[in-house]
C-alpha cells in the first residue's frame, strides 16, 4: 500500500523557472494538503483541498498554484521560483476533514538558486 | 510569539531511558492533540492523537495534556536507537478541519545505544 506518493523527490530550479510538484493518494482521501518544511519554522499550510473539485489557501500561499486533478492527486505548482521558496514540501491527506489522522508523503526537496 | 513551542533539542539520552518531550501552546481553545515522528529525509508519521485532557498510552508511548498549563508531553519508556528522531506536537480545536492544525517546531531526539 503506498499511502501518499509525491514527485519528484529532490529537485534543483534557477530564479524563474516553473516548476510543478505531484501528489497522489490511494486511500480514497477526501482531503489533501500541501506543506512547506522550513528549519525553525515547521511545517506551514500552502493550499489544501477539503473535497474534490475544491481548494483554498493555507497561511502561506503567494507564489503558489495548486489543481485538484482528480479525488487522488493533488499538484502543486511554482510559476516563477524564487530563493525564498527553497524547501521540502510534503503532501497529505486525510479521511475526513477534521478527526483521524493525517497522512503525509515522504517529501519533495527543492532548492531555487 | 508562536501559537505552539517546542524546544529543538537535541535531546540525547542513553538506550533504555525515559524520555520526556514537550510542548506549550497559548490557544486555550485547543482541544485535540496529536504527536507525530519524523525520521531524517521521511514524511512524519503520527504516533496518537488525543482530545482535551488526560493520558493516552500506547505501547512505550503516553501522550499527556494539561489544559489547565497549556502543556502536552510525550512519554517514551525504554527508548531505542530506532525512537531517535524528530518529533513534531500538533494541535487545533475539535471542530475545525485540519487545515486549522499548528505544529510545533519539532524537537529531535537522539538515542544511543
Amino acid at each position: 500500500n503506498a499511502g501518499v506518493t509525491q514527485t519528484p523527490k529532490f529537485q534543483v530550479l534557477k530564479t524563474g523557472q516553473s516548476m510543478t510538484l505531484q501528489c497522489a493518494q490511494d486511500m480514497n482521501h477526501n482531503s489533501m494538503y500541501w506543506y512547506r518544511q522550513d528549519p525553525g519554522m515547521g511545517l506551514r499550510l500552502i493550499y489544501y483541498s477539503a473535497s474534490e473539485g475544491t481548494t483554498d489557501k493555507g497561511e502561506v500561499p503567494n507564489g503558489y498554484n495548486v489543481s485538484r486533478l482528480n479525488k487522488r492527486e493533488f499538484s502543486l505548482r511554482l510559476e516563477s521560483a524564487a530563493p525564498s521558496q527553497t524547501s521540502v514540501y510534503f503532501c497529505a491527506s486525510s479521511e475526513g476533514q477534521s478527526m483521524g489522522e493525517l497522512f503525509f508523503g515522504e517529501g519533495s526537496r527543492l532548492t531555487v538558486l | 510569539q508562536k501559537e505552539v513551542e517546542q524546544d529543538p533539542g537535541p535531546l540525547s539520552v542513553p538506550e533504555g531511558a525515559i524520555v520526556s518531550l514537550n510542548c506549550t501552546y497559548s490557544n486555550s481553545a485547543f482541544q485535540y492533540f496529536m504527536w507525530y515522528r519524523q525520521y531524517s529525509r521521511k514524511g512524519p508519521e503520527l504516533l496518537m492523537y488525543t482530545y482535551s485532557s488526560g493520558n493516552k498510552e500506547d505501547g512505550r508511548f503516553t501522550a499527556q495534556v494539561d489544559k489547565s498549563s497549556k502543556y502536552i508531553s510525550l512519554f517514551i519508556r525504554d527508548s531505542q536507537p530506532s525512537d531517535s528522531a524528530t518529533y513534531l506536537c500538533a494541535m487545533k480545536r475539535v471542530n475545525t478541519g485540519f487545515q486549522k492544525l499548528v505544529f510545533g517546531t519539532g524537537t529531535r531526539l537522539l538515542v544511543s545505544p
